[in-house]
């Protein structure tokens, strides 16, 4: 899997946009862009996934621009209930089973 | 739906014992298994993952193993713990009727070795 960078830690307040840029400087052609979500005490969640462009669902966004070296995962208006640990990931699935490599992710704190 | 069941939810277990942690999904057939390890104040370590029976595949070398008896069961072993094994133990599926690395991850077990 491609080596990512996010930082370690990020604070907001309630009601506030969070971008979460994620560095991925040696992404693969066939590489795809993933992040995850994880609350304490339970395992993680996939909250989005994408190639190029911009990606939309209903929890986040996610911009990744022309040379893909980079990601954002935006988070519209936090609440106290997404103070979570948020995971990027890069890779291809290929032949391991789609295997993963979390890391430590970032670490995000939402306060009233 | 799918549904993954991990038990037990927590363990104590002295150093030296033996460990069988159990994982089993229900709801899709021929998924893709693995086991994660969590130790306190770490990120989510890849354990073991398996594409099918009896396909295992190790990415870090430990006193731990894991074995794929039936298409949706995953168990995960060791014969004697280390204090170093003690942390938060995740199993989680996947299949190839999602998107490339969307996993599903179970309740977890929390384990703790004296």
């Amino acid at each position: 899997l491609a080596k990512t960078t996010q930082p370690i830690s990020m604070d907001s307040y309630e009601g506030q946009e969070v971008n979460i840029t994620c560095s991925h400087n040696n992404i693969a052609t066939n590489d795809y862009i993933t992040w995850y979500q994880q609350f304490p005490s339970q395992g993680p969640r996939f909250i989005i996934q994408g190639y190029k462009t911009k990606v939309t669902n209903e929890v986040a966004s996610l911009f990744i621009p022309a040379d893909r070296k980079s990601s954002t995962l935006s988070l519209p208006r936090v609440s106290l209930s997404d103070t979570a640990v948020y995971y990027c990931l890069v890779g291809d699935g290929g032949n391991s089973g789609y295997a993963l490599n979390f890391g430590k992710g970032t670490s995000l704190l939402v306060t009233p | 739906s799918q549904t993954i069941h991990q038990w037990p939810a927590t363990l104590v277990q002295p150093v030296g014992s033996p460990l069988s942690l159990e994982c089993t999904v229900e709801g899709t057939s021929n998924p893709n298994l693995y086991w994660y390890r969590q130790a306190a104040g770490r990120g989510l370590q890849l354990l073991f993952y398996s594409v099918g029976i009896g396909q295992i595949s190790s990415e870090v070398p430990q006193n731990l193993s894991a074995s794929r008896p039936q298409d949706r069961q995953f168990i995960l072993s060791s014969k004697k713990l280390l204090l170093s094994d003690s942390g938060f133990y995740l199993c989680a599926w996947s299949s190839l009727r999602t998107a490339p690395y969307e996993q599903y991850f179970g309740p977890g077990t929390r384990l703790t070795v004296t």
